[in-house]
């Protein structure tokens, strides 16, 4: 049972990055998911979440109409398009599974992140 | 600024007894459940605690949780030295339609 992220890496500022979560070992449909960051020496940060089905998705004020989340059930991946990226974008992304499909339950799994540094 | 507001340290020495509070507001702690996360360096975050009170399995009962209105607290008794770690609470807020954490408690054995 795991989470895997993918797609960090050295972006310059306001260009475009997609990180990709896959899952496996449980039935990926069947839960809400999220991104979570991290800026290193610091506190976690909510991204955005996305329910089961893909009809509920929300986002952190930091970040609404810049990111886009979504996931495909049929490849039990998450992803997160990241545009217009700016320094303060820069941090390790986490990928989590909720406890249930709901969004608003507990992160009951996590990855091990994927780093992304926004710097020209 | 954190949505959540946490101490951003606590310590004790073995076998004490340590808590942390989380404080919020009716939009969030008030109204939904408090979740808590164990952080060990270099580590991903864990779930330690979740709807309030319950234990993962797997989790200790070392360590506690409770709710009252727009406060929470993270009870950690008989202090080990495993258990040095960033703690961090968490809830969903109705008014912001986003998940919120504190901004962490680093526990610190002495």
């Amino acid at each position: 049972v795991q989470v895997v992220e993918s797609g960090g890496g050295l972006v310059q500022p306001g260009r475009s990055l997609k990180l990709s979560c896959v899952a496996s070992g449980f039935g990926f449909d069947a839960y809400a998911m999220h991104w979570v960051r991290q800026v290193p020496g610091k506190g976690l940060e909510w991204v955005s979440g996305i329910n089961w089905n893909s009809e509920t998705t929300r986002y952190a004020d930091s970040v609404k109409g810049r990111f886009s989340i979504s996931r495909d059930n049929t490849k039990d991946s998450l992803y997160l398009q990241m545009n217009g990226l700016r320094g303060d974008d820069t941090a390790l992304y986490y990928c989590a599974r909720g406890e249930t499909a709901v969004l608003s339950d507990a992160f009951n799994l996590w990855g091990r992140g994927t780093a992304v540094t926004v710097s020209s | 600024q954190s949505v959540l507001t946490q101490p951003p340290s606590a310590s004790g020495t073995p076998g004490q007894r340590v808590t942390i509070s989380c404080s919020g507001s009716k939009s969030n702690i008030g109204t939904n459940y408090v979740h808590w996360y164990q952080q060990t360096p270099g580590t991903a975050p864990q779930l330690l605690i979740y709807r309030n009170k319950q234990r993962p399995s797997g989790v200790p009962d070392r360590f506690s949780a409770s709710k009252s209105g727009t406060s929470a607290s993270l009870a950690i008794s008989g202090l080990r030295s495993e258990d040095e770690a960033d703690y961090y609470c968490a809830a969903w807020d109705d008014s912001l339609r986003a998940a919120v954490f504190g901004g962490g408690t680093k526990v610190t054995v002495l």
